[in-house]
């Protein structure tokens, strides 16, 4: 099967620095996601890696070395709002746009 | 603006019914796919469809039917043999290139009452 994993729960306050690990263990890789999901809503797109390294989009960035099959998104400044669920995915490159999906993190962020 | 329309965005099911979710995309999107979201759990994918007419069975199909006759619609019936549908159901859909990931609609939360 395809393993990918991600912490389950995160806490952080306003202003502080959070980061949340994806590890994955799948074969086939042709790029990792990260999703954004706020409670009852649809996922939205927050990053996307193919290459190792780090990508940098405003608060937030996201890294991925694919020798150690890792990733992780960095969320910079943190605001109430972004109390959400962050999802990893991981495109195998075996079936047109399909994603493997983790279970995904909650995180609050406290003022 | 182009996009994926879900609806209903709550739907109630009396058990031993059929329902029918409906996904509709004008992005000109080949693909498209139903997740299933349950809390604490990541999406899990049921079914997809690549191209018109066809469409193949994900991690979690039993239960579940499709169809795809239009590349804009792919509606998902939730049949009588799906012992727990309580969930949230997401339909997504992506171009046929790597690397663009989803567009996903809104969502629809299925309660058996």
């Amino acid at each position: 099967g395809q393993n990918i994993d991600q912490p389950t729960e995160m806490t952080a306050t306003e202003g502080a620095i959070v980061q949340i690990n994806c590890t994955y263990q799948t074969s086939g890789f042709n790029g990792l996601f990260w999703y954004q999901q706020h409670a009852g809503e649809a996922p939205t797109f927050l990053s996307y890696n193919v290459l190792d390294g780090l990508e940098e989009k405003g608060r937030f960035s996201s890294f991925l070395s694919r020798s150690k099959g890792y990733s992780y998104l960095l969320l910079k400044e943190l605001q109430m709002k972004d109390s959400a669920s962050y999802l990893c995915a991981v495109d195998r490159g075996s079936t047109l746009g399909r994603l493997y999906f983790g279970r995904g993190t909650q995180l609050t962020v406290w003022p | 603006d182009g996009g994926i329309t879900q609806s209903p965005k709550y739907l109630f099911r009396k058990e031993g019914q059929n329902v029918t979710l409906s996904c509709e995309q004008n992005l000109n999107h080949d693909a498209m796919y139903w997740y299933r979201q349950d809390p604490g759990q990541g999406l899990r994918l049921i079914y997809y469809s690549q191209i018109v007419n066809d469409f193949q069975k994900g991690d979690i199909a039993e239960g579940y039917s499709v169809s795809r006759e239009k590349k804009e619609s792919f509606p998902l019936t939730v049949t009588s043999a799906q012992k727990n549908p309580t969930a949230f159901y997401l339909c997504a859909s992506s171009i046929d290139q790597a690397g663009y990931g989803y567009t996903f609609g809104s969502g629809t939360r299925l309660t058996v009452v």
